[in-house]
């Protein structure tokens, strides 16, 4: 059974710039989140997405953002990046509420 | 607000040295509890997960943790350390309800061991 699977691994963009993130759950997993991932903040929960519907955001500002499509993939967004935005973005998915959640290997994002 | 503390931020054993790292939630009810290894550079794996029912906990590489509602904790522990199990620990809270899927993590425990 194939794991989850984030796409790129690596990022290097420019502030300003904006930059979008993929991720493809367990197949039949419906519940997608995303996680930030700092040195100095530590992780910290975006977002999830359950059947096309945001359920949750974190305490992150507008220039985040996300869908899930409706073979459960989701994308996330970040526009006008700047350089506390660099971060490992981590991605799991989960059958159900609570159900303990599979992370991916995540993206590093580099601003510069 | 839930939240979750693991006091120790790094922890050195020798190889074959039982291990027990420390993590404390604040929840308002019964929470689901994890704990997640991440290796450099990689993303989280599983180790265990508490639900209800017995509060010990059996997981996988040999770890268990208890819960104990008493103490709002959730120690993961491990009767022999390998050099293997140098990695990053991280306990982590979710919400027993329909809100949805959100973990609030601690700020990890860096586990090194000394051969």
């Amino acid at each position: 059974k194939a794991g989850v699977t984030q796409t790129p691994r690596y990022l290097i963009k420019t502030r300003g710039q904006q930059v979008t993130l993929s991720c493809s759950p367990i197949s039949g997993h419906r519940s997608v989140s995303w996680y930030q991932q700092t040195p100095g903040q530590g992780l910290q929960f975006l977002f999830e997405y359950f059947s096309e519907t945001q359920r949750n955001k974190g305490n992150f500002p507008g220039r985040f953002s996300g869908r899930q499509f409706s073979n459960s993939r989701s994308e996330m967004n970040v526009s006008t990046l700047e350089l506390g935005d660099s971060a490992l973005y981590l991605c799991a998915s989960s059958p159900r509420t609570g159900f303990g959640y599979t992370f991916g290997s995540g993206t590093r994002l580099t601003v510069v | 607000a839930q939240s979750v503390t693991q006091p120790d931020i790094h922890i050195t054993v020798s190889e074959g040295a039982s291990l027990e790292l420390r993590c404390n939630y604040s929840y308002g009810a019964t929470p689901y509890l994890f704990w997640y290894v991440q290796s450099p550079g990689q993303g989280l794996q599983l180790l265990l997960k508490y639900f209800s029912g017995d509060t010990l906990v059996q997981g996988i590489k040999g770890f268990e943790a208890e819960f104990k509602r008493s103490q709002s904790s959730f120690n993961l522990r491990k009767p022999s350390v390998h050099w293997s199990d140098a990695a990053e620990y991280f306990c982590a809270v979710g919400a027993q309800d329909n809100a949805g899927n959100m973990l609030t993590f601690g700020g990890g425990t860096r586990l090194m061991v000394k051969p």
